[in-house]
């Protein structure tokens, strides 16, 4: 059975960094295929992809984002790190941490909500 | 970086069909086969219902079926439940070396 908890601080100052950290189980990031990324959901809007890992340690960020975004993995822990620096109060979001296998997002965690305000 | 389309909002009857668009691009849905849609209940985490256009993940209800034509993805639930209201969201990867993984707008669906 796959699941994957997300934690990390619920309120963040405007300017200041937001680690968010991903602990799952019941898969392998070294498995052929196998992604874990980062989606959030301001609320009342649209799901929105942020960035991907890869067992090889390939990564992906949303265009808009990257420089603010690092995502990092640590496979001894199964976990992944996402760092967002410089939050703004749009970044009020719940972040989902999500297993991807091939081209689909199978598996969410419960997400964790996030609001960025001084 | 644009979603994908899909309609505010699909209400329908008890036991009725309703069916869910998603307009792409020749980018995205049009070139792959890699469409997904997603439910997602208030307050949840969303869940795979459809994956690849037409499949279904062990588990989803067969009342639940994708398919595509050119450029829009479309998911119907047939026989509608009271526990089908939610959101649904549409997936799909791109081309798009400006954004690889997109997803749809949203529509909020409720059961009459």
């Amino acid at each position: 059975q796959i699941t994957l908890k997300e934690s990390g601080p619920t309120l963040v100052k405007p300017t200041q960094t937001l680690t968010l950290t991903c602990t799952f189980s019941g898969f392998s990031l070294s498995t052929s295929g196998v992604a874990v990324g980062w989606i959030r959901q301001p609320p009342g809007k649209a799901l929105e992809w942020l960035a991907l890992i890869y067992g090889d340690d390939n990564k992906r960020y949303r265009p808009s984002l990257k420089s603010r975004l690092t995502i990092t993995k640590d496979t001894s822990k199964n976990q992944v790190v996402l760092t967002m620096t410089n939050v703004d109060p749009a970044d009020t979001a719940t972040y989902y941490c999500v297993h991807r296998q091939f081209y689909n997002w199978n598996e969410w965690g419960q997400g964790t909500l996030v609001t960025v305000s001084s | 970086q644009s979603a994908l389309t899909q309609p505010a909002s699909v209400s329908g009857s008890p036991g009725q069909s309703i069916t869910i668009s998603c307009t792409g691009t020749s980018s995205d849905v049009g070139a792959y086969n890699y469409v997904s849609w997603y439910q997602q209940h208030p307050g949840k985490a969303p869940k795979l219902m459809i994956y690849d256009v037409s499949n279904r993940p062990s588990g989803v209800s067969n009342r639940f079926s994708g398919s595509k034509s050119g450029n829009t993805a479309s998911l119907t639930i047939s026989g509608l439940q009271a526990e089908d209201e939610g959101d649904y969201y549409c997936s799909s990867y791109s081309s798009s070396s400006t954004l690889p993984y997109v997803f749809g707008t949203g529509t909020k669906v409720t059961v009459l």
